[in-house]
Formats: structure tokens, sequence, C-alpha cells
């Protein structure tokens, strides 16, 4: 059984810039949330997808845009880089045992 | 719609000395309760849930956290705790079978020697 991993670990981009971060769920997970965690709060719920479609969606503007794949694998594409994006972005694969998702360790995004 | 207050933002502890962290929720529907653990530069990890039944919730690492629906809590305890237990904890709540989490603000605890 692997785990969930996300891709890259960290990176910096430019205010303007797009950016695409990646996500493998778990073995057998249908489900891929994902969250952003800005520094020093709790983690904010952006999208959710099941079977390749979006389930779901926080308060985040259209520029937050998300894929999920066959395999169910993620991407979260953020266009149009703020400053405010510097965060934590972290997935969470479910869809096995019920109520019990599966976190990433995150990728670590900074805005300059 | 649905609400986390985690009552905290830290609780400094010695090490094998008892701890509570506290969590008040907000739902006009039942709601699944979680406890995650965040340990530096690391994702979540799940600690406990309540989804219904026993009160009374016990997890891993030898924490456990109690259902209150008249006071609309789910505080998270643990009668001794270890240096590593030192970390950031969340308190959340999801819709049955959403698999989407709303977060409290997360809870700092320090265990000193």
């Amino acid at each position: 059984e692997t785990g969930v991993t996300q891709s890259p670990t960290h990176l910096i981009k430019t205010r303007g810039q797009q950016v695409t971060l990646r996500c493998s769920s778990q073995s057998g997970h249908n489900t891929v949330s994902w969250y952003q965690q800005a520094l020093g709060q709790g983690p904010q719920f952006i999208f959710q997808y099941y079977r390749e479609e979006e389930n779901g969606r926080g308060n985040f503007p259209p520029r937050f845009s998300g894929l999920q794949f066959p395999n169910y694998s993620s991407e979260l594409n953020v266009n149009a880089l703020e400053l405010d994006d510097s965060a934590l972005y972290l997935c969470a694969s479910s869809g096995g045992v019920v109520a019990e998702a599966f976190f990433g360790q995150g990728t670590r995004l900074t805005v300059v | 719609a649905q609400s986390v207050t985690q009552l905290d933002s830290q609780v400094p502890v010695f090490e094998e000395a008892p701890v509570e962290l506290r969590c008040n929720y907000s739902s006009s529907v039942s709601v699944y309760l979680f406890w995650y653990v965040q340990y530096p530069n690391q994702g979540l990890q799940l600690l406990l849930k309540y989804l219904s039944g026993s009160t009374l919730v016990k997890g891993i690492n030898g924490f456990e956290a109690e259902f209150n629906k008249s006071q609309t809590s789910f505080h998270l305890r643990k009668p001794s705790v270890h240096i590593s237990d030192t970390a950031e904890y969340f308190c959340a709540v999801s819709l049955p079978n959403t698999d989407k989490l709303i977060f409290g603000t997360g809870t700092r605890l320090q265990v000193f020697p």
C-alpha cells in the first residue's frame, strides 16, 4: 500500500506566474481533496475530485483549478499567482475506509 | 454551515503531565469529528475520529477524545505526554460521507522536559 505523495516539496514562483502541483493518491482511493494552509492557520478546503469530476469547491477564486486523472492522481493549478498564495498546499486522498483521509507531506509554495 | 473553534492557540506542558486540547464546533446537522496532528514540515496524520456510537474515542499514541453533543465539544486528552508529542494539533469536522474537512486554527502543544 503506497501513501499519498506530492511533488514538488518546495518551489518559489514570481507574482503573476502559473504553477502546477501534483498529487498521487493512495492505492484504492478514488477521491482527492486539496487544501491550502497559510502560515499559522488551519488548512482551508480548496476543492475535491471524485472519479475525475469536481465534487465540491471551497471559497477560492477560479484561478485555482484542478484535474483528476483516470489513475486518480490529481493536479492543482494556480494562475496569476499573488503573494497571498504563499502557503503549504496539502493533498488528501480518501475513498477507502469511511471518513479516513490520508494526507501527503505537502508542497510549500512561496510567491515573491 | 459548519465551523470549528480551538480555544487555545498554544498549550505548554511538562513531560509526563496530563493535557487537554479544547475543541468546540458549530453545526445545525450531525457531523463527523476528527483530530489530526501535524509535525514540523509534514502533512497531517489522523489521531482519532468520531462518527457515531460511544462518545469516548481512543486513538493512536495514547490520545483519546470525548464527544459532548450538548456542549458541542470534542476535547482531546492524554494522561501523560512525551517530548515527542510536541506538534500542532487540529480539530476538524465534516458532513457525513463527504470527506470535506473544515479545520480549526490549531493548537500548538509544546512539551518541556
